[in-house]
């Protein structure tokens, strides 16, 4: 198994540059997120799904969007980057609620808006 | 504003020392309260988590204390090794989502 998987790793856009970052799991898990993670700040999440076909807001979701439309894909998307939006995100998946499950965690994609 | 507060933001420990972490929560529909680690590079991985049923957890060298009368919680981490040094964060969810406190970095000295 190789659990969650995110592409790509690194990246660096120009602002108002866009791009799609891809989160795949391979553990047949209901639940998935999208965390920011800033210094300081800790793990904020910005979307997440509940399912295959559902979306939900997080706690910071303006200027991103998401789509799951296959159970084992994430995708988070920019549509016109920011400085602001520099960060490393990660992926997780549970296969139950956030309060009875493990999430477990992608290796990250560190972002850099320029 | 985070739903979580972590403290401290940082600390430095000698080998066999023990580590203490503790954080806090408002809301009283929290029920579950994991903690995560996180290696440099890595993406965070659950290390131990309590419900507010039980005042204590231990798992092997790590331990939670939790007072749900004061809304609060801790880890311990005794017999610190260098391979402990890592960034810890607690986190608390009484639903489909987790609220993360800001963090720990945990640094072990030989």
């Amino acid at each position: 198994n190789a659990g969650v998987t995110q592409t790509p790793k690194f990246r660096v856009l120009k602002t108002g540059q866009s791009m799609t970052l891809l989160c795949a799991q391979d553990m047949n898990h209901e639940y998935m997120y999208w965390y920011r993670q800033d210094p300081g700040m800790g793990l904020r999440l910005i979307h997440y799904s509940v399912g295959e076909g559902t979306t939900a807001k997080g706690e910071v979701p303006d200027g991103y969007n998401v789509s799951r439309l296959k159970k084992q894909n994430f995708l988070l998307g920019l549509e016109s980057a920011a400085p602001s939006q520099t960060s490393v995100y990660f992926c997780a998946s549970s296969l139950g609620l956030a309060g009875v499950s493990e999430q477990f965690f992608g290796p990250g994609t560190r972002l850099t808006v320029l | 504003q985070q739903q979580v507060k972590q403290s401290p933001q940082s600390l430095i420990v000698q080998k066999g020392g023990i580590s203490i972490i503790n954080c806090a929560y408002e809301n009283t529909a929290f029920d579950y309260f994991p903690w995560y680690q996180q290696f440099p590079g890595k993406g965070p991985a659950l290390l131990i988590a309590i419900r507010p049923d039980v005042s204590e957890k231990k798992e092997g060298r790590f331990t939670i204390s939790f007072n749900k009368s004061a809304k609060q919680f801790s880890l311990h981490i005794m017999d610190s090794q260098p391979g402990d040094s890592a960034t810890y964060f607690c986190a608390a969810s009484g639903n489909d989502k987790l609220s993360f406190g800001a963090g720990t970095t945990v640094t072990v000295r030989a």
